[in-house]
C-alpha cells in the first residue's frame, strides 16, 4: 500500500528556511492531493499547504507568505519550504495524501512525521 | 471557511467505559465528517469517514453518527489501546483543511 516518508534537517536556525521532502512509495502521485500538516508540541493539527498532482496549490492564509509547496512527479516526491522560521515553527511535520471520494475529502495515509526544532 | 469544534477537550474514563466525543461544524457539511485517532508519538490514523464508515481493521466498538452540523464519535467498551487523542475533520469544502482541536481520552 501507499507509504509516505518525510525527510528533514531536524534543527533549523531562526530566520532560516526550512526544507522538507516527502517520498511517496507503493502508489501513484496521480489523482491525489498531497499535503503538509504540522503539530506543535502538545497542540493540535495545523494544515500548512496542499498540492494537486496537476500542480495546483493551496496554502493556509496564516502561513502563505512564507510557504512554498512543490511536486516532483518523476521522483514521486513533494516538498515544503518555510522561510523566516521562528521558535513558533517548532513542530512535528507530517506529509499526507488527500482524496475526494464518496466520503468527501479524506486524509489517508500519513507519513510518520519528522520533528523540527527551531533554535540557535 | 468551515470550522469544526470538538468537545470535550479531554475526558477521563476507565477500561470498559463508553466515551462520546462531539464535533460541531460551523455550517452544514452533510455527512462529510472524518475522525482520526492519534496515539502518543504516532501519526494520526483515519478511523471513520463520512460520519459513520469504519475503516478496514477498526474495531466495531468504534462508531460514528451525525449529519449536517452535529456529529458524534462513540467508543464502547473502552480498551487500553483506545487511550489516545481523537480529531475530527470536515471533508465537505477544502481548502482550508480544517481539523477540530482534538479530544484526549485519558485513563481514569
Amino acid at each position: 500500500q501507499v507509504q509516505l516518508q518525510e525527510s528533514g534537517p531536524g534543527l533549523v536556525q531562526p530566520s532560516e528556511t526550512l526544507s522538507l521532502t516527502c517520498t511517496v512509495s507503493g502508489g501513484s502521485i496521480r489523482l491525489y492531493y498531497w499535503s503538509w500538516i504540522r503539530q506543535p508540541p502538545g497542540k493540535g493539527l495545523e494544515w500548512i499547504a496542499s498540492i494537486y498532482y496537476t500542480g495546483s496549490t493551496n496554502y493556509n492564509p496564516s502561513l502563505k507568505s512564507r510557504v512554498t509547496i512543490s511536486l516532483d512527479t518523476s521522483r514521486s516526491q513533494f516538498s515544503l519550504k518555510l522561510s523566516s522560521v521562528t521558535a513558533a515553527d517548532t513542530a512535528v511535520y507530517y506529509c499526507a495524501r488527500g482524496v475526494y471520494d464518496s466520503s468527501g475529502y479524506v486524509v489517508d495515509p500519513w507519513g510518520q512525521g519528522t520533528p523540527i526544532s527551531v533554535s540557535s | 471557511d468551515i470550522q469544526v469544534t470538538q468537545s470535550p477537550s479531554s475526558v477521563s474514563a476507565s477500561v470498559g467505559d463508553t466515551v462520546t466525543i462531539t464535533c460541531r461544524a460551523s455550517q452544514s457539511i452533510t455527512s462529510y465528517l472524518n475522525w482520526y485517532q492519534q496515539t502518543p508519538g504516532k501519526a494520526p490514523k483515519l478511523l471513520i469517514s463520512a460520519a459513520s464508515n469504519l475503516q478496514r481493521g477498526v474495531p466495531s466498538r468504534f462508531s460514528g453518527s451525525g449529519s449536517e452540523t452535529d456529529f458524534t464519535l462513540t467508543i464502547s467498551n473502552l480498551q487500553p489501546e483506545d487511550f489516545a487523542t481523537y480529531y475530527c475533520q470536515q471533508g465537505y469544502s477544502t481548502p482550508p483543511l480544517a481539523f477540530g482541536g482534538g479530544t484526549r481520552v485519558e485513563i481514569k
